[in-house]
Formats: structure tokens, sequence, C-alpha cells
């Protein structure tokens, strides 16, 4: 069965940079783009951008574009997403899932791993 | 910047039928922006519930449909129940590889 699992909880200060991983199995992992979405507590999802597996190509929501970097490695089929320059706002659950590319539309989740950035 | 506008809040009672919409700051909704559907409880990640605008996911009930009324998308649920109660987001497929979510609607059951 598909599963996409995720790294643990971090707690950043302000100005640091986090990176969470997102471990996809149950499927070729070069077969399907992975989104990264995030939500601060309370507040709504906001989709931050996706990533090729295949060929690394990626594509960023406009207000992170120059904070976020995803990336991944094919060898053990684990995505990336990094962000830098972490402010209190960036705090929120962030979320891996699998795009289903005829549908555009994103059909697994991981189970999300919450970013605290606090001094 | 294209806002993806929803309720912020919605109420129906047990057993009647409630419609959520999903719609553009600038334009219509149609099929060509795939407009999702997701459920979210709290704690849980999404889950979704249809996608290209009326296509229900494996193991959704028919009691929940979507549609395109008018200039926007809908999310229609027939016979409410109590466990219907949580948040619901839409998202729409902007094309060259942007995706922009609504921002949720809460639905009471009562």
């Amino acid at each position: 069965q598909v599963q996409l699992v995720q790294s643990g909880a971090e707690v950043k200060k302000p100005g640091a940079s986090v990176k969470v991983s997102c471990k996809a199995s149950g499927y070729t992992f070069t077969t399907s783009d992975i989104t990264w979405v995030r939500q601060a507590t309370g507040q709504g999802l906001e989709w931050m951008g996706w990533m090729n597996p295949k060929s690394g190509n990626t594509g960023y929501a406009q207000k992170l574009q120059g904070r976020v970097t995803m990336t991944r490695s094919t060898s053990i089929s684990t995505a990336y997403m990094e962000l830098s320059s972490l402010r209190s706002e960036d705090t929120a659950v962030y979320y891996c899932a699998r795009i289903v590319g005829r549908r555009n539309d994103f059909d697994y989740w991981g189970q999300g791993t919450l970013v605290t950035v606090s001094s | 910047q294209t806002v993806v506008t929803q309720e912020p809040s919605f109420s129906v009672s047990p057993g009647g039928t409630v419609t959520l919409t999903c719609g553009l700051s600038s334009g219509s909704v149609s099929t060509k922006y795939y407009p999702t559907w997701y459920q979210q409880t709290p704690g849980q990640a999404p889950r979704t519930l249809i996608y290209s605008t009326n296509t229900r996911s494996s193991g959704v009930p028919d009691r929940f449909s979507g549609s395109i009324l008018g200039n926007k998308a809908a999310l229609t649920i027939t016979g409410a129940q109590a466990d219907d109660e949580c948040d619901y987001y839409c998202v729409l497929f902007l094309g060259s590889g942007i995706w922009v979510f609504g921002g949720g609607t809460k639905l009471t059951v009562l």
C-alpha cells in the first residue's frame, strides 16, 4: 500500500533553516510528483510547491520563492522540503502528498511534521 | 494574485442538504481547474472526497457530490450526518504547476 512517512517534529530559532523528509513506499517513487502543503495552527491549507522525483524539476508558490527548496534522493525514495530564513509565521504542520498527474489532485498524504519557530 | 474563495462556515441540520462553494477572485471556476474537495478532521491529514470536479474518491459515500454551479465549483452533502462536522477545503489547479487552496469551510451539523 502507498505510504508517505515524514520525519519528526522540529523546533527552530528565527533565521534558521529546517529540512523535512518524506519517505515514499508502496509505489515507484519516480512515477509521481510530490507536493508540499502546510497548515498553521487553526488555519487553512497552503500549497507550497511541487517536485518531479525523476527529473528533479520543481515549482514553488510565489510567496515562498527564494526560501523554499524541494529535493529528492531517488535511491531511498525520499523527498525533502527545506525552508530557510524561518520566522514565527512559518510555525505550522508541513505535509507531503503524492500528485495524481492525470487528475491534478493529491491522493496520498504524509502524517504531517510540526515545525515550531521560536526564540 | 489569485484567491480561491470559500464560505468560512456553514451549518446544516442532521439529514439535511448543504452546498459548499469554491470560487475565484477573478473569473469563473470551470472543469479546466480540476476542482478537488478535501475533508479534514482535527489532527488528521486531509482526505480526498471529490476530484476532477465531480468524481468521488474511492470509499467516499455517494451522499457527497461535486459539480459546477454557476461560476463556482460546488460540494453538496445530502443527508448530512454528525461525523460530517469538520473542515472542507477546495483546491484549484491554475496550470503551469500551480495550485491554490481555498480558505476552507467549517461545517457544523446541528
